[in-house]
């Protein structure tokens, strides 16, 4: 399968606790995104790389969200003191270098994280 | 404050209708918009626009853009139950270009 793949595609932990969810990307893909997304909404925007360069943070990533992409290939993604709202799909995709703006973003199959 | 908006927000119809779902847009310099099919799953991709009035077609699946009105369609014909999904819109601007902007999506359920 030469898809994004992510893992764990479930994840269910107690408030409090850190978790740290994994992507890796389409080979040549040098941009790589992470979204998360809620029942009946869109996905939101999280953090984006391009190789191991992190260009963009949204202001939704808290300071208990930290993205990492060490050697611009596989990207982590760690959720420290979990809270009851960080429960969502968190999805990760990449895409090609193309002319920005004018390639599409291919998506993982998510991990569902729960917080008790 | 740029935004996608998608319509309507649910549908429901019988299998070999023809349903449009509606996306419109107000954001600052625009650069494509794109459709995706999410299921259960991850979203897949299924077209780009950047031109107004070119019909892009896969299937019975086609979409076309209205860069005037700032607003596209997605037209299904014949559906089948394997279309019930839920179809999202999302928007690349100039000042986003690594990051799409999405709309919520539309509820497609498609009865036997």
């Amino acid at each position: 399968d030469t898809g994004v793949s992510q893992d764990p595609r479930h994840k269910i932990t107690k408030r409090g606790q850190n978790v740290t969810f994994r992507c890796d990307p389409i080979s040549e893909h040098n941009r790589l995104y992470w979204y998360r997304q809620t029942l009946g909404q869109g996905p939101e925007f999280l953090t984006y790389f391009q190789n191991e360069a992190q260009l963009e943070k949204s202001r939704l990533l808290s300071d208990r969200f930290s993205a990492e992409r060490p050697k611009g290939s596989f990207s982590t993604l760690e959720i420290q003191r979990t809270e009851q709202g960080d429960s969502a799909m968190y999805l990760c995709a990449s895409s090609t270098p193309g002319l920005a703006g004018l390639n599409e973003q291919f998506f993982g199959p998510g991990t569902r994280l729960t917080v008790l | 404050e740029d935004k996608v908006v998608q319509s309507p927000l649910s549908l429901v119809v019988h299998e070999g209708d023809t349903v449009t779902l509606n996306c419109s847009y107000e954001v600052t310099n625009f650069r494509s918009l794109l459709w995706y099919k999410q299921e259960k799953k991850a979203p897949t991709f299924l077209f780009m626009l950047t031109s107004s009035g070119i019909e892009k077609k896969s299937g019975r699946l086609s979409s076309i853009l209205d860069k005037k009105e700032l607003f596209s369609i997605l037209n299904i014909t014949a559906t089948q139950t394997g279309d019930s999904a839920v179809y999202l819109c999302a928007v690349h601007t100039q000042y986003s270009n690594y990051q799409l902007i999405w709309g919520a999506g539309t509820k497609l359920i498609i009865k036997p």
